[in-house]
């Protein structure tokens, strides 16, 4: 695709339901992050991934947050028992290759999540 | 632990006219990167302008340009010619050069409205 896809656009959960945040990559880039973005904040770094490798988990705030890229592409972000506190804007971005500040980190558009 | 903060909330400008946003951040590094991040209502969030520690030249791309001022730890962005378009919230970003160099650090962000 032309850009960096996420799916659902808005997710309304009852408190305690588990969700699944899905991420589609600009396709052929190597890595992947998750961001997540409190309301009124910046973006917060949640995880890293090289190809199918979860280089990076040290943002994510609880065991209850777990995400993975099993065939080095789609990525998905699951939280277990949601919270309150979970609410915000989970955003994915990707770039072309690997470590390195001098790749540009392409953005999609993000889910909002809302927990009830 | 880094830190990136941007003081202004909100600002407006109107269109043609030049405004400036500010950025500080705090790093016991010496060398690392830094962003400007453009987010539209609704939209991605696209990277505007990075610049690089080590170089003194101020980075420019075509309206934007920055004011790197290494010494106070500012890192501030212009806006020359204000179109309707550059209506958003910006983000000021940090990452090093070291070996978490793909984790972006953000600050809380400024909304600009560019007045017609």
């Amino acid at each position: 695709g032309a850009g960096v896809s996420q799916s659902p656009r808005y997710k309304v959960a009852k408190r305690g339901q588990d969700v699944a945040l899905r991420c589609d990559p600009i396709s052929g880039h190597v890595s992947l992050f998750w961001y997540q973005q409190a309301l009124g904040q910046g973006p917060e770094f949640l995880t890293y991934f090289q190809n199918e490798a979860q280089l990076d988990k040290s943002g994510l705030p609880s065991d209850r947050f777990f995400a993975e890229r099993p065939e080095g592409s789609v990525s998905t972000l699951k939280i277990q028992r949601t919270q309150q506190e979970d609410s915000a804007v989970y955003l994915c971005a990707s770039s072309l290759v690997g470590l390195g500040v001098r790749e540009t980190q392409y953005f999609g558009p993000g889910t909002r999540l809302l927990v009830l | 632990a880094q830190t990136v903060t941007q003081s202004q909330p909100e600002m407006s400008v109107q269109e043609a006219e030049t405004v400036t946003l500010s950025c500080t951040y705090d790093t016991s590094e010496n060398n690392y990167y830094l962003f400007w991040y453009k987010q539209p209502p609704s939209r991605q969030m696209i990277l505007v302008i990075r610049q690089e520690a080590y170089k003194q030249q101020n980075a420019t791309e075509n309206r934007f340009s920055v004011n790197f001022q290494k010494a106070a730890k500012s890192f501030s962005l212009k806006i020359s010619d204000s179109q309707l378009g550059d209506t958003a919230m910006y983000f000021c970003a940090f990452t090093n050069s070291g070996g978490s160099n793909y984790k972006l650090t953000f600050g809380k962000g400024t909304l600009l409205t560019v007045n017609p």
